[in-house]
């Protein structure tokens, strides 16, 4: 299986500032078609998951542009350019490559 | 608009067997190239994947919990049933369905792009 780890884990921040995740996947998530499966969630509180970022890169529609992802292969960063309140939650990554899928253990977001 | 609901008892014993419904619609799991999936989580716990059932039958499972689950398409084409055998405490947490769309090769998506509210399932004597 890929495991998947990501850093930090807790992350207070201020609203109007950056912040950044990382993810990291013990294999390469990159397909024959050269795309890298890494998708990010978010889940606020009470909530279900909610799509942000798929193919490492792509926000789906719908999704703040404030919410950028890069990386590829085993690397991979989730910025929030401004964090806004409604940012709270905790931020998964996911390997959607191959299964059995796997997701990291989570970033909690929060506000100072 | 897809929607996804999760249906079951929320209180199982330990040693029974578990069946979770997902009731869903705004998509066709016989006609659409896409699949229905099952992922849990424990109180205060990460995401875990537990299984995918795609378009054509093609089953995927945990590597962890593969010999207690199962999944199919259910006898109404709009219902995927989950089933988990052994159930024991540690099973405890809330069970999400989600629509899950593979795109193509050239177009890939592969992504749970809508999932259900959850169902909490508690397992205790």
């Amino acid at each position: 299986d890929i495991m998947m780890t990501q850093s930090p884990l807790s992350l207070p921040v201020t609203p109007g500032e950056p912040a950044s995740i990382s993810c990291r996947s013990s294999q390469s998530l990159i397909h024959t078609n050269g795309h890298s499966y890494l998708n990010w969630y978010l889940q606020k509180p009470g909530q279900s998951p909610q799509l942000l970022i798929y193919l490492g890169l792509n926000r789906v529609s719908g999704a703040p542009d404030r919410f950028s992802g890069s990386g590829s292969g085993t690397d991979f960063t989730l910025k929030i350019s401004r964090v806004e309140a409604e940012d709270v939650g905790v931020y998964y990554c996911m390997n959607a490559l191959q299964t059995p899928f796997t997701f990291g253990p989570g970033t909690k977001v929060d506000i100072k | 608009q897809i929607t996804l609901k999760e249906s079951g008892p929320t209180l199982v014993k330990p040693t029974q067997t578990l069946t979770l419904t997902c009731t869903f619609s705004g998509f066709s799991l016989t006609t659409d190239k896409v699949a229905v999936g099952w992922i849990r989580q424990p109180p205060g716990k990460a995401l875990e994947w537990l299984a995918l059932v795609y378009w054509d039958d093609d089953k995927r499972y945990s590597s962890s919990l593969r010999s207690r689950l199962t999944i199919t398409k259910g006898a109404s084409r709009d219902q995927v049933v989950l089933t988990m055998s052994k159930m024991s405490p540690v099973d405890t947490a809330t069970y999400f369905c989600g629509h899950f769309d593979p795109g193509t090769y050239y177009r890939p998506f592969n992504y749970f792009d809508s999932w259900g509210r959850g169902i909490l399932v508690i397992v205790s004597s």
